[in-house]
């Protein structure tokens, strides 16, 4: 299984509304990512997550909270956004954090997200 | 923050023709790779190329990287209408116990019939 799974495909949310975005993979990876992309504009790094502990965050505001419960799954609750936070969000993974041997990532098909 | 400049922005050829995409990047990395991207949806890896590596091959793929001018080039030969995607240079650096992958701004590639 060389697969990430994100959920929803979709999602339209109220800017009072509080959402989260699901994350899975089983290739036995252990680093995690989230990124932002806007469009035609490069996905922009969001978090980092290596062996489950949060390793960079890209000052990202706090109405966006990351949560890795366990190796195979990463969420990214959402809360309070604003219009301007309507973009792709990409969940990706990777083997070997923190290595000189750390390979490819590999990629969800994200989660688009309106803010109204 | 963006990592990596890509040049051009956009290129058009015709299909059969050669495609080259070029990439600028300004710290130490780890290695460098090259993604595609179709229609705003998610990335797919392409070629991965380690600092201590000049050059790469992978079907009609061709990565070069130069570590001393900070610059990589993607070749892609004898394009096909199905290579039309964009795509990113991202450079991965090991910090602070994780891989930070960051993504240059990326070529729209356009091959026509």
């Amino acid at each position: 299984d060389t697969e990430v799974t994100q959920t929803p495909k979709h999602l339209v949310m109220g800017m009072t509304n509080k959402k989260s975005l699901k994350c899975e993979q089983h290739m036995g990876h252990r680093a995690m990512y989230w990124y932002k992309q806007k469009a035609k504009k490069p996905p922009e790094l969001m978090f980092v997550y290596s062996y489950e502990k949060l390793s960079i965050n890209e000052s990202v505001p706090s109405r966006f909270s990351p949560e890795c419960p366990n190796s195979s799954l990463l969420n990214l609750h959402l809360h309070a956004l604003q219009p301007e936070d309507s973009a792709l969000y990409l969940c990706a993974s990777s083997p070997y954090p923190g290595t000189a041997d750390h390979t490819e990532a590999f990629f969800g098909q994200g989660t688009r997200l309106t803010v109204v | 923050s963006q990592q990596g400049e890509e040049d051009p922005q956009a290129l058009s050829i015709q299909e059969g023709e050669n495609a080259t995409m070029n990439c600028s990047y300004k710290t130490s990395i780890n290695n460098l790779q090259w993604y595609r991207q179709n229609s705003g949806r998610g990335l797919v890896h392409l070629i991965l190329i380690r600092s201590n590596e000049r050059e790469k091959h992978s079907g009609r793929l061709r990565v070069t990287l130069d570590t001393s001018k900070k610059s990589s080039s993607l070749l892609i030969t004898a394009s096909r209408a199905a290579d039309t995607a964009s795509y990113f240079c991202a450079t991965d650096a090991i910090t602070g116990g994780g891989n930070k992958l960051t993504f240059g701004t990326g070529t729209q590639l356009k091959v026509e019939l």
